[in-house]
C-alpha cells in the first residue's frame, strides 16, 4: 500500500536559518503530493502541492519539488521565522477507485524556531 | 473560499455519554467528508469515508458502531462517539471534498472524557 516517511523531529532551528524537511513516499499509481502544516491546537492547512513529476510547489516562503525519479518531495524554506513553528505533514493522494481522494499522511515533523 | 467549520471546539464529557461532533463546509457542497482522529505527537489516522447519502465507509479496525457517522447533506457531516469511555480522549478532525479535488480540513474537536 501506500506509504510517506519523513524525518523525524523535533526539528530546532534559530530566526533565518535554512530548513530542509525530508519526506520519501511509496505509491502503486501517480499521486498527489502535498505538505500541510498544523499551528499549535489548530487543524490542518494546506502549505503546498504538486500534481505532477518535476512540478515545485511553493507557498509562503515555503518550496517542495516533486522527485519521481526519487520518490521524494523534500520540504525547505531558505529563512525560517518565529512564526514558522508548527507541525509539518508530509502526504500524498491517489484515486482511491473512484472519484474519492485518500490522502496517506506521514507521522508529522514538529518545527520549532527560536528567536 | 473552501472554509470547513467544526463544533465544538472543545468537549469535555462523562464516560458512558455520547458526544456528536458536527462538520459543516461553508461554502461549497461536499460530495465527501473524512473523519481523523489525532493522538498526541502523532499523525492523523484516517477514521472513516462519507459520502452524501450513503453509508460512511470505516477503515479497518475502527468500530462503525461506536463511531456513528452522517452525512445528511452536501454541507454537514456528523460524528457521533457513543458510550465513550477515557481511551476515546483525541483529536478529531474533519476534512471536506468535491470529486478529483483536494480535502479542506476543519480546524478539529478536542475530546476529552472523564
Amino acid at each position: 500500500g501506500d506509504s510517506v516517511t519523513q524525518m523525524e523531529g523535533p526539528v530546532t532551528l534559530s530566526e533565518e536559518a535554512f530548513l530542509t524537511i525530508n519526506c520519501t513516499y511509496t505509491a502503486t499509481g501517480y499521486p498527489s503530493l502535498f505538505w500541510y502544516v498544523q499551528y499549535p491546537g489548530e487543524g490542518l492547512q494546506l502549505l503546498l502541492k504538486a500534481t505532477k513529476a518535476d512540478d515545485k510547489g511553493s507557498n509562503k516562503g515555503f518550496e517542495a519539488t516533486y522527485r519521481k525519479e526519487t520518490t521524494s518531495f523534500h520540504l525547505e524554506k531558505g529563512s525560517v521565522q518565529v512564526s514558522d513553528s508548527a507541525v509539518y505533514f508530509c502526504a500524498l493522494s491517489e484515486n482511491s477507485g473512484g472519484s474519492n481522494y485518500k490522502l496517506t499522511f506521514g507521522k508529522g515533523t514538529l518545527l520549532t524556531v527560536n528567536p | 473560499g473552501a472554509v470547513v467549520s467544526q463544533h465544538p471546539s472543545r468537549v469535555i464529557c462523562k464516560s458512558g455519554t455520547s458526544v456528536k461532533i458536527e462538520c459543516r463546509s461553508l461554502d461549497f457542497q461536499a460530495t465527501t467528508m473524512f473523519w481523523y482522529r489525532q493522538f498526541p505527537k502523532q499523525s492523523l489516522m484516517l477514521m472513516a469515508t462519507s459520502n452524501e447519502g450513503s453509508k460512511a465507509t470505516y477503515e479497518q479496525g475502527v468500530e462503525k458502531d461506536k463511531f456513528l457517522i452522517n452525512h445528511a447533506s452536501l454541507t454537514l457531516s456528523t460524528l457521533t462517539v457513543t458510550s465513550a469511555h477515557p481511551e476515546d480522549s483525541s483529536f478529531y478532525i474533519c476534512s471536506a471534498s468535491v470529486p478529483y479535488n483536494e480535502q479542506f480540513f476543519g480546524p478539529g474537536t478536542r475530546l476529552t472524557v472523564l
